[in-house]
């Protein structure tokens, strides 16, 4: 059974770096068959798929083209996890920000997600 | 992009009786070189992470009560609960798999 623990600051500065963690357990970041993303969900956006990394003999990435300047999602083999870095971040990226586990595209399982709020 | 959207936007039933949500996709999501619909159905409580519950359109994730079904095919898909329990009382989410991004309709809301 696989678990996802997400980390990082729930405050970031306008223009500054959002920058988050997801730690993996049960399963391997560099599995062959999973991908590993990011979701974000706010009221005013509602469910937003940012993008994601996975292994097929080498590592891939897709990026939502809203975010696709600013987005960043990397693998750390070393620790089982992945990260998501968002640049340039405004009050418009406050959410509730998920990690989540698809197995080929089909998302099936989500961490507990974290709120990150954008604000001075 | 693929836009996906969800009617109604929120739906009461009383218990016992079906719940039906609809979904529609932008274009189709319906890949034909292996037959498969490339569409999702999310469960989402309050303070929760979503859950899936169907994926392929109509294939029930492990778990999930056989009271759930999906159906539809290329750009139009319902979720069905055939007899409504308490425990439904969600937000309920259609996304598409088909190529990023995997964009989600805007959700609808379960009531009793």
């Amino acid at each position: 059974q696989v678990q996802l623990q997400q980390s990082g600051p729930g405050l970031v500065k306008p223009s500054q770096t959002l920058s988050l963690t997801c730690a993996i357990s049960g399963d391997s970041v560099s599995s062959n068959s999973a991908a590993w993303n990011w979701i974000r969900q706010s009221p005013s956006r509602g469910l937003e798929w940012l993008g994601r990394t996975y292994y097929r003999s080498k590592w891939y990435n897709d990026y939502a083209v809203s975010v696709k300047s600013r987005i960043t999602v990397n693998p750390d083999t070393s620790k089982n996890q992945f990260s998501l870095h968002l640049s340039s971040v405004t009050p418009e990226d406050t959410a509730v920000y998920y990690c989540a586990k698809s197995r080929g595209s089909i998302i099936d399982y989500f961490g507990q997600g974290a709120l990150v709020t954008v604000s001075s | 992009d693929i836009v996906m959207t969800q009617s109604p936007d929120s739906l009461a039933v009383s218990l016992g009786e079906r719940a039906t949500i609809n979904c529609k996709s932008s274009q189709s999501v319906f890949y034909s070189s292996n037959n498969k619909t490339y569409l999702a159905w999310y469960q989402q409580k309050p303070g929760q992470p979503p859950k899936l519950l169907i994926y392929w359109a109509s294939t029930r994730e492990s778990g999930v009560p056989d009271r759930f079904s999906g159906s539809g095919s290329a750009t139009d898909f319902t979720l069905t609960i055939s007899t409504l329990q308490a425990e439904d009382v969600a937000i309920y989410y259609c996304q598409h798999y088909y190529t990023p991004p995997y964009n989600f309709g805007q959700g609808t809301k379960l009531e009793i």
